[in-house]
């Protein structure tokens, strides 16, 4: 992986359905990865920055876990919410250099 | 407390016109950045500061400027503005070292180039 790629690049779930998305990022010289969540009209806002292989982070219905030896990031969604509904960007600092680079983002739409 | 502020929201160029984006941050951070978001695109990295008077190139640097002469400003400029620079941009910032400090972002300068 050369670059930061996220799957799939929308999905359309039913209102209490769990779902998860995928950001994969170069594995070599891996320093940091963050998760944003981005609503439409607003600015992307934190959910989690994680830096250490097996992490996992946890924030009301939301998780992450990480894998910096083979360059993955899941994102879980447990019960969606119409208010859920937004794109997720994940984006890789590699090196400790300060260079963030974003993937194209997940859409999530959530149907009541 | 105001954030981060991107000046101004919006604005029309011609074709060969210049312009600059100002970000200000009044939280003291270190690291600042200007991405452009394009459908289809997510974020993509314009040039981003490590510190003041730093500057360095991202992913699409090409036909952009950028300034980080005081800490909390940090300035993009289009020399010659041209139709595929038409997008949104957004600045951000963050604390001394980016790796488990989370981005802040502005509200977006929506720019159209005719």
């Amino acid at each position: 992986i050369l670059n930061v790629e996220q799957s799939p690049q929308s999905l359309h779930v039913q209102e209490g359905d769990s779902t998860n998305f995928t950001c994969s990022f170069p594995s070599s010289n891996f320093y940091a990865l963050h998760w944003y969540r981005w609503e439409t009209a607003k600015s992307p806002e934190a959910l989690f920055v994680m830096t250490l292989n097996g992490d996992e982070k946890k924030k009301g219905r939301i998780s992450a876990t990480l894998n910096t030896k083979e360059g993955y990031s899941y994102l879980y969604i447990k019960g969606s919410q119409p208010e859920d509904s937004a794109t997720y960007l994940c984006a890789d600092e590699t090196g400790n250099t300060g260079k963030l680079i974003f993937g194209q983002g997940t859409t999530l739409q959530v149907k009541p | 407390n105001a954030g981060v502020t991107q000046t101004p929201k919006f604005r029309v160029l011609k074709t060969g016109q210049s312009m600059t984006l100002l970000c200000a941050q009044d939280m003291n951070h270190e690291y600042m950045y200007w991405y452009r978001q394009d459908p289809g695109m997510g974020l993509r990295l314009i040039h981003y500061s490590v510190g003041e008077g730093t500057t360095a190139k991202g992913e699409v640097p090409d036909g952009y400027n950028v300034s980080r002469l005081k800490k909390q400003n940090f300035l993009l400029g289009l020399e010659s503005a041209a139709p595929s620079q038409t997008s949104v941009y957004f600045c951000a910032s963050s604390y001394e070292t980016a790796t488990n400090e989370k981005l802040f972002f502005g509200s977006g300068t929506q720019l159209s180039v005719l």
